[in-house]
């Protein structure tokens, strides 16, 4: 069964410092890896996605992820922060073939705090 | 473009009181569609997921169950609500496919039991 881990539950930084947010999952072949960001109280945005290609995949917002097979890692990046980055971040798995195509699992989050 | 509506926003219900929260999608046909439930500190939980109209797929035993009475709406109900009901309801949708899609979310409905 896929899973995902994110080492970090709370991440504090300040506006204008880079960011990297770490996510490590579980599964047996190559994965669909995603990110999302949740605001409070709302729903999750998809942020970014690999399928396969470039292990540097860019998203919204000037948000980047690198994709490493060998370190089972797909960390999230931004060069700087703004203080609107301020969300939880969820990574998330998915299959990439197989039975049960359609679910994804997802990580416990990272909560990103951005200091003035 | 694609839109997905979660109502109500916020919900506060006694203990024992029945449940029915909506989910409709526009502008795509034949989604797969999702609840969640969602606490705080512990991610995101797939309660139940549709892959069909009448197809409904239980991810956790529970005090809920799911329906889909057309191919864009996804109801989450209880026949009595418990205070362990209690969380943040997400709905979402992906392209159907062989392949695992990106979800795409509503903006939650917040359901606190009293």
């Amino acid at each position: 069964a896929q899973s995902v881990t994110q080492p970090d539950i709370h991440i504090t930084v300040s506006e204008g410092a880079s960011l990297e947010l770490r996510c490590n999952y579980s599964y047996g072949a190559t994965p669909y890896l995603f990110w999302y960001v949740q605001s409070p109280g709302q729903g999750l945005q998809l942020l970014l996605k690999y399928f396969s290609g470039d292990t540097l995949v860019q998203g919204i917002k000037g948000f980047e992820a690198e994709f490493k097979r060998s370190q089972s890692s797909f960390n999230l990046r931004k060069p700087s922060v703004h203080w609107s980055d301020a969300a939880e971040y969820f990574c998330a798995v998915g299959a990439s073939g197989g039975g049960s195509n359609y679910k994804l699992t997802f990580g416990k989050g990272t909560l990103l705090t951005v200091n003035p | 473009s694609q839109t997905i509506h979660q109502w109500p926003a916020t919900l506060v219900q006694p203990v024992g009181s029945p449940l029915s929260l909506e989910c409709t999608v526009e502008g795509t046909s034949n989604p797969n569609l999702y609840w969640y439930r969602q606490a705080a500190g512990r991610g995101l939980q797939l309660l139940f997921y549709s892959v069909g109209i009448g197809q409904i797929s239980s991810e956790v035993p529970q005090n809920l169950s799911a329906s889909r009475p057309q191919d864009r709406q996804f109801i989450l109900s209880s026949k009595k609500l418990l205070l362990s009901d209690s969380g943040f309801y997400l709905c979402a949708w992906s392209v159907r496919g062989p392949l695992a899609q990106p979800q795409h979310f509503g903006d939650g409905t917040r359901l606190s039991i009293l």
